[in-house]
């Protein structure tokens, strides 16, 4: 199994401050000959189930605000948020779909 | 836009079969480009893939429960069902069905649509 491992495990930052999330992946989940990185971000918060906002490591799902950004390849990836609202306040996690079973990360709850 | 709705017991005693059915409103499970599968998360733990369907009834499960696992499609009552036996206190989570997107390999992919979760408790 991949193991998704995301550092800080909680991080505090202020409005209108960058707030920046770690994945690590146990192995590449970049598919070479597609030059495509099996990876995805989700924001869950209270009571809500996630929701999908990055995949291909890089690429925003329709509506997501551009001040979330997606990066990295291989096995090191980040998700950013340029300025941070306090409706960004959630858990994030990265799931890697390179193979069977997918794998989530532990997650990183983002505070004001 | 399509949503997805869990139902079933809240309580299940252990030993015994945990049921959960997902109904899929303002869509259809017989999409083609779709899976439809079953994710869980325990308190205080990562979210866990559990396995999904494919219209025509095909499924992938997590190794670690396939020993106990079913995911069925009913496309006629556009739902689809997990049934987990033999279940423990350690079976205690928050349970989504959502819509997992495949390639044109038919390769599973992300999970793009989530139903809100149901908790089941397994308690006697």
């Amino acid at each position: 199994d991949i193991v998704m491992t995301q550092s800080p495990d909680s991080l505090a930052v202020s409005l209108g401050e960058r707030a920046t999330i770690n994945c690590k992946s146990s192995q590449s989940v970049l598919h070479s000959s597609k030059n495509k990185n099996y990876l995805a971000w989700y924001q869950q918060k209270p009571g809500q189930p996630p929701k999908l906002l990055i995949d291909w490591a890089s690429t925003r799902e329709s509506g997501v605000p551009d001040r979330f950004s997606g990066s990295g390849s291989g096995t090191d990836f980040t998700l950013t948020i340029s300025s941070l609202q306090a409706e960004d306040v959630a858990v994030y996690y990265c799931q890697q779909y390179y193979s069977t079973p997918l794998t989530f990360g532990q997650g990183t709850k983002l505070e004001i | 836009q399509l949503q997805l709705q869990e139902s079933g017991p809240g309580l299940v005693k252990p030993s015994e079969t945990l049921s959960l059915t997902c109904t899929v409103s303002t869509g259809s499970v017989r999409s083609t480009s779709y899976y439809w599968g079953w994710i869980r998360q325990p308190p205080e733990k990562r979210l866990e893939w559990i396995g999904n369907v494919y219209y025509t009834g095909s499924t992938y499960y997590n190794p670690s429960l396939t020993s106990r696992v079913t995911i069925s499609v009913d496309t006629s009552k556009n739902q689809f069902s997990l049934r987990l036996n033999s279940v423990t206190a350690a079976d205690t989570a928050i349970y989504y069905c959502a819509r997992l997107t495949m390639g044109i390999d038919m390769k599973l992919r992300y999970f793009d649509l989530w139903g809100r979760g149901t908790l089941v408790t397994v308690s006697s």
